[in-house]
């Protein structure tokens, strides 16, 4: 089967440059994806590896390496928009399914 | 362009009662997915489809049914509902060669 852990909580000021790292045990496990959720609302995608190295898109990046099973998510120049939770997805079988991680509650202060 | 809508935003049972929930895409995708989110953790898969036809148990199925009525429309029933099913419950579907799944607005229910 498939886990991932992520830390529960991270706290940055605006400005500032964050990573979230996400570490999974899996089988069957093809890609590894990032997705945000503002309190309440519906999770919307973030980024998506699957091979090894770096996914740039504007601020937030992401990273996998699958000999260390780890990933992790960097967000740059912090905005208090960013405040969410943000969860790694673990990717597998043939409909393309997600197995989500506990989430990350990130906090942006002023 | 709707998207992934879900039907009813927010839902009281008492214990034993059943209801379906309803979900609908119009981006034409072929695979759709039933997850439920409860306080402090990420989505667990309840149920999802491959394609017109076709539905498979995820990680938490059990108390829950499912309907692929047609491409667009993919219903999960609760036959007796418990407590423990108290949860938001998400919809979503893929389609195309990536990877991005798209969430409806979710559907919060609260059984007492």
């Amino acid at each position: 089967g498939q886990s991932l852990e992520q830390p529960s909580e991270v706290t940055a000021v605006e400005g500032a440059i964050v990573q979230i790292n996400c570490t999974y045990q899996t089988s069957g496990f093809y890609g590894l994806s990032w997705y945000q959720q503002h309190d309440g609302g519906a999770p919307t995608f973030l980024s998506y590896n699957a091979l090894d190295g770096l996914e740039e898109t504007g601020r937030f990046s992401s990273f996998l390496s699958r000999s260390d099973s780890y990933g992790y998510l960097l967000l740059q120049e912090l905005q208090m928009k960013d405040s969410a939770s943000y969860f790694c997805a673990g990717n597998s079988g043939s409909a393309r399914q997600l197995t989500f991680g506990s989430g990350t509650q990130l906090t942006v202060l002023p | 362009n709707a998207g992934v809508t879900q039907t009813p935003k927010f839902q009281v049972l008492k214990t034993g009662q059943s209801m379906t929930l309803q979900c609908a895409q119009d981006m034409n995708h072929n695979s759709m997915y039933w997850y439920r989110q409860d306080p402090g953790m990420g989505l667990r898969l309840i149920y999802y489809s491959a394609s017109e036809g076709t539905t498979d148990k995820g990680e938490v199925p059990n108390g829950y049914n499912v309907s692929r009525l047609n491409k667009r429309e993919f219903s999960l029933r609760l036959e007796s509902a418990a407590p423990s099913q108290t949860s938001v419950y998400f919809c979503a579907s893929i389609g195309g060669a990536g990877e991005t799944q798209y969430f409806g607005p979710g559907t919060r229910l609260l059984v007492l």
